[in-house]
């Protein structure tokens, strides 16, 4: 059974700073894997969808990798902001089995 | 396309209740649906798996007597958390298996909160 994980488990970051989120899973044999942003009692925002046939994705500030061989994606956002406070969950599709991550969350401070 | 309308949004209901959930595909006829739920502060569980015509499947550690799911038709699925206590308090949401074209569909999440 695939099994996903995030590091870390909160950030808190000053506005303008480009920070790094880890997404680590079990079994390289995968669909794709994607990143959601998700706000407090809201549902999913689909950020960057990665095919297994990719190695990255890039969406204005955010750019996400993957390296399906050591089970590894990031997530890299580039000059961060108040807005991009939320919980950010990785997850992985392996035969429509959608598995996901704890999240991030995110505090980007004025 | 891919539009799925899932209600209520949010509901509070008094401990001992039965509350049900629907997910309605809009544009399209989805033979399978996935359930999951997240607890406060926690990620996003997938609880069971329902399927069209037959009976839905369970992740271990879900009672599939607390909830039931139909899936009578290939629009609609449903899932009713029966006898609701407060630690069924949480937020379900449905997804209904990957398009074709590789896209994903989520409904919009329902918080339960059982008083």
């Amino acid at each position: 059974k695939q099994e996903v994980t995030q590091i870390p488990a909160a950030l808190s970051v000053p506005e303008g700073e480009n920070l790094v989120l880890n997404c680590s899973f079990t079994d390289s044999a995968i669909y794709n894997l994607q990143w959601f942003r998700q706000d407090p009692g809201k549902g999913l925002t689909s950020l960057l969808l990665i095919q297994s046939s990719q190695r990255e994705q890039t969406s204005g500030r955010l750019n996400a990798s993957l390296d399906k061989s050591s089970g590894r994606s990031t997530l890299y956002i580039a000059a961060s902001q108040p807005g991009d406070s939320a919980t950010y969950l990785c997850a992985v599709d392996s035969d429509n089995d959608m598995r996901f991550g704890a999240g991030t969350r995110l505090t980007v401070k004025p | 396309g891919a539009v799925v309308s899932q209600h209520p949004s949010w509901v509070i209901c008094k401990s001992g209740t039965s509350v049900k959930i629907e997910c309605r595909s809009l544009d399209f006829q989805a033979t399978t649906m996935f359930w999951y739920r997240q607890f406060p502060k926690q990620s996003l569980m997938l609880m069971a798996t329902s399927n069209e015509g037959s009976k839905a499947t369970y992740e271990q550690g879900v009672e599939k007597d607390k909830f039931l799911i139909n899936h009578a038709s290939l629009t609609l699925s449903t899932l009713t958390v029966t006898s609701a206590h407060p630690e069924d308090s949480s937020f379900y949401i449905c997804r209904p298996r990957r398009g074709a074209s590789g896209g994903y569909t989520f409904g919009s999440g329902t918080r339960l909160t059982v008083v």
